[in-house]
């Protein structure tokens, strides 16, 4: 059965530094999002990414954050200068189309120290 | 703006018993899609089900049943016979067509325990 691919799976990272998480989602899919879950906490929308642009952004989804789909397999999540607060799980999606259910990746727990 | 609310942060039960998790949603639309997630201890998102708003028939799978009641935007999820397999955080959720891409909303969900 295909599967959203989320790497690594768990990054640790000083504060300040960059960090990309990798994600290949499903592959005849179209509709790709970020979504990250603080440690016991709700699953919150970061950005959605359709036809090679961003389609819709949620209010933590800041300057500090950017996506890419460099090669029409990737999606990265790219956090230029991390902060204590970026610290979460962070969940890759995908959608074949916009009314089907998103399938979640595996997740990467990033930890900023 | 969308908002789902899962009211019950824990619930606890011994095995073989049924369990209810309830959801309420908020929307200003009429066309909209509800959704069940699990979360197991291992971290990631299992779909369960999707309902459309147009649909209001329950539905069942096997020991899970869905319970859609738009006159009270209600969407819940009973386990009958309850397993330990089934202990993890459960999340309901909520798209809408007014994100253009109609990402999710989810409740802050409800950690279900099931005990031997």
């Amino acid at each position: 059965e295909p599967e959203v691919t989320q790497t690594p799976s768990h990054q640790v990272t000083q504060m300040g530094q960059e960090v990309i998480l990798h994600c290949v989602p499903i592959s005849n899919h179209l509709y790709f999002y970020w979504y990250r879950q603080i440690l016991g906490q709700k699953v919150e929308f970061l950005v959605s990414f359709y036809n090679n642009e961003i389609s819709e952004k949620s209010e933590i989804f800041d300057d500090q954050f950017s996506v890419e789909r460099p090669d029409g397999s990737n999606f990265t999540l790219k956090i230029r200068s991390t902060k204590l607060e970026d610290s979460a799980m962070y969940f890759c999606a995908s959608r074949g189309e916009v009314n089907t259910e998103a399938f979640f990746g595996q997740g990467t727990r990033l930890t900023v120290v | 703006a969308q908002k789902v609310t899962q009211a019950q942060t824990e619930i606890s039960v011994v095995e073989k018993e049924d369990v209810t998790l309830d959801c309420v949603y908020e929307t200003r639309d009429t066309t909209y899609y509800l959704f069940w997630y699990k979360q197991p201890p291992s971290g990631e998102l299992v779909f369960l089900i999707r309902r459309n708003s147009f649909d209001e028939q329950n539905e069942i799978s096997g020991r899970y049943s869905w319970n859609f009641q738009k006159s009270t935007s209600s969407f819940n999820f009973t386990i009958t016979a309850s397993q330990v397999v089934d202990s993890a955080v459960y999340f309901c959720a909520l798209s809408e067509p007014s994100g253009s891409a109609r990402q999710l909303t989810f409740g802050s969900g409800t950690q279900l325990t099931v005990l031997p």
